[in-house]
């Protein structure tokens, strides 16, 4: 009964490949998004849908690409992956909020990605 | 810009000692303030959050945290550390995006190392 699970747990391989990491929440919420957490553990966000719709693009290169099936799944796909892409990948999902009322994420356990 | 300040990048305390962890935030409305754990290999745990009201909220595991506009601070505390706290734990801000409240950003954490 995990609340947000994101698939694989670890995930070793060579740069240049094509990968594609899996999230899944069971939470009724209908918004999702993933964060990468650097060497450093500094947590920043890259993407965020709402009901299946892009709401959140910060500056992340074209070989990142989110996409939504439906408000349950976020799936991220990296494309001729670099050195650089190496970190720990989190998932997490929340209800969208107009600014009141209750609000919070709940994570994945995270996606440790490692490049080389 | 809204940023997250964790002063502390690593605190060691003996077990059954109490706790302060530091956080100070830049938001120019009124924030919505959360305090996550992360212990190690695992994903981030919600402790407790703020949003509105009684300005010292309670959180699991025995923390609090108290909100203090004038000092834009929302330092974390428990009263006596158990050696199952020792986590990396990070503090973070809501923004709006959009209009809507559903971005998290976060600081850099603190690692809390716990003596027997």
């Amino acid at each position: 009964d995990t609340a947000v699970s994101q698939t694989p747990k670890y995930l070793v391989t060579q740069m240049g490949n094509d990968k594609s990491i899996k999230c899944e929440q069971n939470l009724g919420h209908d918004t999702m998004y993933w964060y990468k957490q650097d060497s450093k553990k500094f947590l920043k966000i890259m993407f965020s849908y709402n009901n299946k719709e892009l709401i959140i693009n910060e500056t992340v290169p074209n070989r990142f690409s989110p996409k939504s099936p439906d408000k349950a799944h976020l799936n991220l796909h990296i494309n001729s992956l670099e050195l650089g892409d190496s970190a720990v990948y989190f998932c997490a999902s929340s209800l969208w909020d107009r600014g009141l009322g209750d609000y919070g994420y709940t994570f994945g356990s995270g996606t440790r990605l490692t490049v080389v | 810009a809204q940023s997250v300040t964790q002063p502390d990048i690593h605190i060691t305390v003996s077990e059954g000692a109490s706790l302060e962890l530091r956080c100070n935030y830049s938001y120019g409305a009124t924030p919505y303030l959360f305090w996550y754990v992360q212990s190690p290999g695992q994903g981030l745990q919600l402790l407790l959050k703020y949003f509105s009201g009684d300005t010292l909220v309670q959180g699991i595991k025995g923390f609090e945290a108290e909100f203090k506009r004038s000092q834009s601070s929302f330092n974390l505390r428990k009263p006596s550390v158990h050696w199952s706290d020792a986590a990396e734990y990070f503090c973070a801000v809501g923004a709006l995006y959009g209009g809507a409240t559903n971005k998290l950003i976060f600081g850099t954490g603190t690692l809390l190392a716990v003596q027997p």
